[in-house]
């Protein structure tokens, strides 16, 4: 199993301005995902993080605006830039280990994400 | 293809109750089938999953049951608990290629003690 932990918990920003989630995983995973979820709804992936290389995006999120960093295999950032309310939302990063018989996809508590 | 439906989007239960929620996907490619729980303020937490290969997978009083021909399954829980309340996603992916979670829309489960 893997415990994924993110930093800040929660943030208020101003609108313009740009903020990076940090996303920590207590062993080693293959693969790292980020997803947004607005409240009530379900979640929606952003991208993935690939280590050592520039991130894939799913439709309609661009690096411009949702960079992502993956150092290494236990640690991804998310930077939300020039934000606007229409950011405001829940992030969430997720990590795998591809094959070895435990495919689960594990979760952090999200960021919860308010732009004014 | 990528879809995965999910129904209903509200669910209130008795306690004692069974609580059961559908879901259906279209992609023949899906090959694991996890079903997601998530508290108010929380990530969501594995719950239960199932590979295409068995028609049912039961851990305690959480139940898969897995259709294949008509592409659909649902996950019952037996002797509903108000400490059950809370959002349940299904979700399909592809082993063996991206990895990435299709989630269902979500149902909104509520145990009334």
């Amino acid at each position: 199993s893997a415990v994924i932990s993110q930093k800040p918990s929660r943030d208020i920003c101003q609108r313009g301005t740009s903020l990076t989630i940090q996303c920590q995983v207590d062993s080693q995973v293959t693969m790292m995902f980020w997803y947004r979820q607005q409240p009530g709804q379900s979640l929606t992936l952003i991208a993935t993080a690939n280590q050592g290389s520039e991130a894939t995006y799913e439709s309609g999120f661009v690096i411009d605006k949702f960079p992502i960093s993956r150092p290494n295999l236990t640690f991804s950032t998310l930077t939300v830039s020039n934000m606007s309310p229409e950011d405001s939302s829940i992030y969430l990063c997720s990590g795998t280990s591809r094959g070895g018989g435990d495919e689960t996809q594990y979760f952090g508590p999200g960021t919860r994400l308010l732009v004014l | 293809q990528q879809q995965v439906k999910q129904s209903p989007q509200s669910l209130i239960v008795q306690k004692g109750g069974i609580s059961i929620i559908n879901c259906a996907y279209e992609n023949t490619a899906f090959d694991y089938f996890p079903w997601y729980q998530q508290f108010p303020g929380k990530g969501p937490a594995l719950l239960i999953a199932i590979r295409p290969d068995v028609s049912e997978k039961k851990e305690g009083r959480f139940t898969i049951s897995f259709n294949k021909s008509a592409k659909q399954f649902s996950l019952h829980i037996m002797d509903s608990q108000p400490g059950d309340s809370a959002t349940y996603f299904c979700a399909a992916f592809r082993r063996g290629s991206s990895y990435k979670l299709i989630f269902g829309s979500g149902t909104r489960l509520l145990v009334r003690p």
